[in-house]
């Protein structure tokens, strides 16, 4: 099984360009998420899946949208990419009942100029 | 709200040299504590789940305790290959199993 995996795994964007990072699960898990990493702030949660079809807004969700057409495919867009979201993206996803805890990425550097 | 906070930010070790990570967490009714390691440029990677105070876990040189304000990840002897960031999070209120994450303990065990 290869996990949670994560494409590219490296971007630069100019300010104002769109793209989308594409996460793939092979576990059948239910509940999928991304989250960006930044220096001395931890992970926060951009937006997450309960299941195929559906998405809701964790915390720092401006700027971003989600799709899940698939159950094993979450995919983050950005549609007009700011400085602010130069990061490093984290999907994850977890089975959603009897087990808690999360499965990581490898993840995505986003340098935003 | 819920929220986490670790301490120290760095930790500076000699191999060998036995310490403790804290995680003091405020969360509206306990539901999960997690503990994960991350190697620099790596995705989390997951060690530990806690539920209830007095609960202990082990892997190795790691073992991770919980009471009802904290947990504690202990590393007993480490070797350098142990250096990395230890994450610490808790199950968050509102359910769909969300994780609130603290800012992590960078770990650096010297030779």
């Amino acid at each position: 099984n290869a996990g949670v995996t994560q494409t590219p795994k490296f971007r630069v964007l100019k300010t104002g360009q769109s793209m989308t990072l594409l996460c793939a699960q092979d576990m059948n898990h239910e509940y999928m998420y991304w989250y960006r990493q930044d220096p001395g702030m931890g992970l926060r949660l951009i937006h997450y899946s309960v299941g195929e079809g559906t998405t809701a807004k964790g915390e720092v969700p401006d700027g971003y949208n989600v799709s899940r057409l698939k159950k094993q495919n979450f995919l983050l867009g950005l549609e007009s990419a700011a400085p602010s979201q130069t990061s490093v993206y984290f999907c994850a996803s977890n089975a959603g009942t009897g087990s808690y805890e999360q499965y990581f990425g490898p993840g995505t550097r986003l340098t935003v100029t | 709200e819920d929220q986490v906070t670790q301490s120290p930010e760095a930790l500076r070790l000699q191999e060998g040299e036995s310490s403790s990570l804290n995680c003091s967490y405020t969360v509206s009714g306990l539901r999960g504590l997690f503990w994960y390691r991350q190697d620099p440029g790596k995705g989390p990677e997951f060690l530990f789940t806690l539920y209830s105070a007095g609960e202990e876990k082990e892997k190795e040189r790691l073992k991770a305790t919980l009471t009802k304000k904290e947990s504690f990840l202990h590393i007993t002897a480490p070797k350098p290959e142990d250096s990395a960031t230890y994450l610490c999070a808790v199950r968050a209120s509102g359910g769909y199993n969300k994780l609130i994450f603290g800012a992590g303990t960078r770990l650096a065990v010297h030779p």
